[in-house]
């Protein structure tokens, strides 16, 4: 099956410094991921619609200059947090479909663990 | 306002027993489900998928049901393992473009 890495798989940084989460998607093209937030014991929050060749689409609520997102390839999507701070310590999940849209199967990343401290 | 709800936080069943998880959503009109597993400190894995038009799919030991009419989707797990052991997402997916999660169910087979 179509495989999804992501890189950190975690990472702990001070507040106020900016991480950089990258998803590949290893061997599929994907024009479009997807990027989402999950904390401890709650489900799976979408925050935005990574696509290649052109900018990324937000979730209401999220913040688009603190969370810089970057379709640099049909296999790369970067997510960056800026300016860190303990309230975004989280689990960060990428995810690819195959054809593009959310009716067909999702391949998820491992997941990065982000801590800030 | 739209809501996913998976019926418990957690269930626990014995071994050999059939796990029955069970995923309702209000304010959707959704065109397909899907079912996910997700172990700890791991991204969700697909597991299957049914259309609106569909009323049931099965995959080795598992099936899943959709009624929406009763806006509810069944995941049954039969002949359960410890290895099933997970937490289970349903997500639904009103269209193309957006795909919406349940908070999950954590399932526990006891040996």
């Amino acid at each position: 099956g179509a495989v999804v890495s992501q890189h950190p798989s975690w990472v702990i940084c001070k507040s106020g410094t900016s991480v950089k989460i990258e998803c590949r998607s290893l061997d599929f093209q994907a024009t479009t991921m997807f990027w989402y937030r999950q904390f401890p014991k709650q489900s799976l929050m979408l925050m935005a619609t990574s696509n290649e060749g052109s900018k990324a689409t937000y979730e209401q609520g999220v913040e688009k200059d603190k969370f810089l997102i970057n379709h640099a390839s049909l296999t790369l999507s970067t997510l960056t947090v800026t300016s860190a701070h303990p309230e975004d310590s989280s689990f960060y999940i990428c995810s690819a479909p195959l054809s593009g849209t959310y009716t067909d199967t999702q391949y998820f990343g491992p997941g990065t663990r982000l801590t800030v401290l | 306002s739209q809501k996913i709800e998976q019926n418990s936080e957690a269930l626990n069943i014995q071994e050999g027993k059939t796990a029955t998880l069970t995923c309702n959503y209000t304010n959707y009109s959704p065109a397909y489900l899907q079912w996910y597993r997700q172990d700890p400190g791991r991204g969700p894995v697909f597991l299957l998928l049914i259309r609106e038009n569909e009323k049931e799919k099965r995959k080795e030991r598992l099936k899943v049901t959709f009624d929406t009419t009763l806006k509810q989707s069944l995941f049954h797990i039969t002949a359960s393992q410890p290895a099933d052991s997970a937490t289970y997402l349903c997500a639904l997916a009103p269209g193309a473009n957006n795909l919406f999660f349940g908070t999950g169910t954590r399932l526990t087979v006891i040996p």
